[in-house]
């Protein structure tokens, strides 16, 4: 079935940096864009940006700007989402979720990495 | 930027029927999207294009939305309902959630 398993959790300084993979399965991994998605604790869903796992074209929420770069490597099948420049606020769960079904809508998420910025 | 509001908190009593709004300008032209989540799991769809349901979506999950309000009603609640309640769209934006709603099932 199809299938996203994400990297482990990450604790990381401010100033650091961080890489999230995201492995797929199941399907042909170039048939479908990437979103990221996370979540800071007891806050709600921000979407961060895309990519196209067809032809590497990105699409990043504007605040995340200079500071995020998403990849992916299609011999492994694996998508990748680094942030630089770690803050506290960077705190947070993050997802990759893609959309199969031809409705925009996310319909598989991964299972979320944790990522945690403390000094 | 565009922006979907929704309220914090919803309850419904057992069995009956719970309705969660996802407001926006003008959201009656866009699609959008609901998700289900439960506390330390990634969320769920269970609502795409206004009013359809995935596979393995009880039918008591409907939808719909017209004008600036979209809504998610969950007929006959159960426990197992209960969770946070996420609408998104797609805009210049271009992906733009609601802030969440808690479903407390009394």
């Amino acid at each position: 079935q199809v299938q996203l398993v994400q990297s482990g959790a990450e604790v990381k300084k401010p100033g650091a940096s961080v890489k999230v993979s995201c492995k797929a399965s199941g399907y042909t991994f170039t048939s479908y864009g990437i979103s990221w998605v996370r979540q800071a604790p007891g806050q709600g869903l921000e979407w961060m940006g895309w990519i196209s796992a067809y032809n590497g074209n990105t699409n990043y929420a504007q605040k995340l700007q200079g500071r995020v770069t998403m990849t992916t490597d299609t011999s492994t099948s694996t998508a990748y989402m680094e942030l630089r420049s770690l803050r506290s606020d960077d705190t947070a769960v993050y997802y990759c979720a893609i959309s199969t079904g031809g409705s925009d809508a996310f319909d598989i998420w991964g299972q979320g990495t944790m990522v945690t910025v403390s000094s | 930027s565009y922006e979907l509001t929704q309220p914090l908190s919803v309850s419904v009593a057992l069995g009956q029927t719970a309705r969660i709004t996802c407001g926006g300008n003008n959201i009656g032209s866009k699609n959008v999207h609901w998700y289900q989540q439960k506390p330390g799991q990634a969320p769920v769809l269970v609502i795409y294009r206004d009013s359809n349901r995935p596979s393995g979506i009880p039918e008591r999950f409907s939808g719909s939305n017209s004008g600036n309000t979209a809504t998610l009603t969950i007929s006959r609640a159960q426990a197992g309902d209960e969770a946070d309640y996420y609408c998104q769209v797609w805009d210049s934006s271009p992906v733009v959630f609601g802030g969440g709603t808690k479903l407390t099932v009394l």
